[in-house]
């Protein structure tokens, strides 16, 4: 299994600051996801982020609110800018170790409560 | 976009009750997988299922398959408060495809 470390694991903050989370992996991975978790609710894919190329987000989801920086093939950043209660959740960093099988790993997660 | 149904979204349960959730598609799965998430971890992967009409076992939880493709099911036997979480379900990925999982079972069971 991939060893995937995320900080923070948890973090109170103010409205209308930002926040980067970071998440590191053991190995080198291609693709890496960032998936939001409201409280009681599944996973939603925030975005794929790719070594050397630009995030693609999912409908709902942008760049100026979501930016993603991936640079090298075990480092990722995302930060949630300008935040807002509703921007309270749990956000998921996860990766595909490459093998075929399809499974995903992911981290512990951040939980974020924004006041 | 597949889209997909788990029901019941929410089950709360004795310890040593036996129950089934379940998984749906409006179209086929080339394969799918169930994921547990505990309180406080990420999902981990439970199993993969390939071929229509297959069934897993692993321990206590049977796996099944639907023949056409398009529905899995997930049965507990004799439940541990050790099972409670979010089961997840989600079509695998293809090497460069994202992963969009379903809605979610949310599984509590008391002892």
């Amino acid at each position: 299994s991939a060893v995937i470390s995320q900080k923070p694991s948890r973090d109170i903050c103010q409205r209308g600051t930002s926040l980067t989370i970071q998440c590191q992996v053991d190995s080198q991975v291609t693709m890496m996801f960032w998936y939001r978790q409201q409280p009681g609710q599944s996973l939603t894919l925030i975005a794929t982020a790719n070594q050397g190329s630009e995030a693609t987000y999912e409908s709902g989801f942008v760049i100026d609110k979501f930016p993603i920086s991936r640079p090298n093939l075990t480092f990722s950043t995302l930060t949630v800018s300008n935040m807002s209660p509703e921007d309270s959740s749990i956000y998921l960093c996860s990766v595909d170790r490459g093998r075929n099988t399809g499974e995903l790993f992911f981290g512990e997660g951040s939980r974020l409560t924004v006041l | 976009t597949q889209l997909l149904e788990q029901s019941p979204q929410f089950l709360s349960i004795q310890e040593g009750e036996n129950l089934t959730v379940y998984c749906n598609s409006s179209s086929v799965f080339s394969s799918l997988q169930w994921y547990r998430q505990e309180p406080g971890e990420g999902p981990v992967l439970l199993v993969t299922v390939v071929t229509g009409g297959e069934v897993k076992k692993l321990k206590r939880l049977t796996f099944q398959f639907g023949d056409a493709r398009k529905d899995s099911s997930l049965h507990i036997t004799a439940a541990q408060p050790g099972d409670t979480g979010l089961y997840l379900c989600a079509p695998v990925k293809t090497s460069y495809d994202k992963v969009i999982f379903g809605p979610g079972t949310s599984l509590s069971v008391i002892p």
